[in-house]
């Protein structure tokens, strides 16, 4: 089946600092999903893409779905103490897996002040 | 988005029992899932909840360990049966509507969380 691999797994920073991480499919995607997960919670959308290319911003979050399908890459801009959480891609190949997420293992980030 | 909300939020069982899991939308939604998170890992989709048929099954999973009923277009129930402490995760249930989006845009619950002893 469809295997998704994030990385880095984990990253440590300073607030104020850039973060970028990505995500790797074995297969083509039709959409890519970055969720955030707080601890206790369930997973919050951040940003979607729909097609080859898209580059898509939501506020210091920034997203671009790759060119060849298989890939996506989530930046987080001048980062703060509130962006800690766990971070995921998800991937949808749509057609008869409509509506089927595939997600990333995870990216889990930690802040300092 | 719609606002889904799930009980119970955490429940800690004894192994051999057997826990019901709701997820209730504010609003009517065409299609529905649930997801289980084992500890420390990512999410995993354990089926689609079809309204008025069977649940659809991902490989691994099966209807007599998690038997699923969707009543209507707002509601759906995931049982976990003769549960073990490999069971302990965090269950999730997402939702995904075209009056909400026409794309594939997810949206999730809070989670139960379930330990089993």
């Amino acid at each position: 089946g469809q295997q998704l691999n994030q990385s880095p797994q984990s990253m440590f920073i300073q607030e104020g600092e850039d973060v970028s991480m990505n995500c790797t499919s074995s297969s083509i995607f039709n959409t890519w999903l970055w969720y955030k997960q707080d601890p206790g919670e369930g997973p919050v959308l951040l940003i979607a893409l729909y097609k080859a290319g898209e580059l898509t911003s939501n506020g210091r979050l920034t997203a671009q779905f790759g060119i060849t399908r298989k890939d996506s890459f989530l930046n987080i801009s001048a980062s703060i103490p509130s962006d800690v959480g766990i971070y995921f891609c998800a991937g949808n190949a749509g057609g008869t897996s409509y509506g089927k997420l595939t997600f990333g293992q995870g990216t889990i980030l930690t802040v300092h002040p | 988005s719609a606002v889904i909300s799930q009980k119970p939020s955490r429940d800690i069982c004894q192994r051999g029992t057997s826990l019901t899991i709701q997820c209730q939308v504010d609003s009517q939604v065409t299609m529905m899932f649930w997801y289980r998170q084992q500890p420390g890992q990512s999410l995993t989709l354990i089926a689609t909840a079809n309204q008025g048929s069977e649940a659809t099954y991902e490989s691994g999973f099966v209807i007599d360990k998690f038997p699923i009923s969707r009543p209507n277009l707002t509601f759906s129930t995931l049982t976990v049966s003769n549960m073990s402490p490999e069971d302990s995760s965090i269950y999730l249930c997402s939702v995904l509507d075209y009056k909400l989006n026409v794309n594939n845009e997810q949206f999730f619950g809070p989670g139960t969380r379930l330990t089993v002893l």
